[in-house]
């Protein structure tokens, strides 16, 4: 079984439709990040969990709310989804060492028509 | 300006030859410094990380680091098919990693 498992796979919504991408780890990290990738642009930092009570903005939360429901545990949620949010969106888990070293889940197509 | 930037390729070589990959920065603050691997519909896993100046190998991978230009280099050695994939340069000062956008290899047998 994966480590950092996200689900769904592949996702296709209308715009205006609110959704949940969800991550779970098996590694017993900390600290939890979501990013998404987009073609000439890399990964770009969403939010991110160092612990259960601790959450925080990445480079480009507007539009994207977490939840961190468990150590294990980390969602993220698209209040109102629009065609610019089409893009592969990643979980990873870090022990928090210095310089981050990131383990990735699958990763989670998502399509706003 | 991107503070990392990276040549997207894509790069075509013959298996068995030597690829050079590359990442300019322009944050001096930048120390620690990564190489991701990413296949297609897989999420990144990371293939080399080191710290400061200097190299680093690891089989058939050699990373370079050049703090004095802000210039970081991956090279693969007797190129497999199986090294197909994306790379991606990552860095940080000390926390959140900045990536560059990714060069996409091919090796033909």
């Amino acid at each position: 079984d994966a480590d950092v498992t996200q689900t769904p796979r592949n996702r296709i919504t209308k715009t205006g439709k609110r959704i949940m991408l969800e991550c779970s780890q098996t590694k017993g990290h900390d600290r939890m990040y979501w990013y998404r990738q987009d073609p000439g642009l890399g990964l770009r930092l969403i939010y991110y969990s160092f612990d259960v009570k601790d959450i925080n903005k990445g480079e480009i939360s507007d539009g994207y709310s977490v939840s961190r429901q468990a150590q294990a545990k980390f969602s993220l949620s698209l209040e109102s989804a629009i065609p610019n949010q089409t893009a592969l969106y990643f979980c990873a888990t870090s022990e928090g060492q210095p310089g981050e070293k990131l383990f990735f889940g699958s990763g989670t197509q998502l399509s706003v028509l | 300006q991107k503070e990392v930037e990276q040549d997207p390729g894509p790069l075509s070589v013959p298996e068995g030859a030597i690829v050079s990959l590359n990442c300019t920065y322009s944050n001096s603050a930048f120390q620690y410094f990564m190489w991701y691997r990413q296949y297609s519909r897989k999420g990144p896993e990371l293939l080399m990380y080191t710290y400061s100046s200097g190299n680093k190998e690891d089989g058939r991978f050699t990373a370079q680091v050049d703090k004095s230009s802000k210039y970081i280099s991956l090279f693969i050695r007797d190129s497999q098919p199986s090294d197909s994939a994306t790379y991606l340069c990552a860095m940080t000062p000390l926390g959140q990693l900045t990536f560059g956008s990714g060069t996409q290899l091919t090796v033909l047998p």
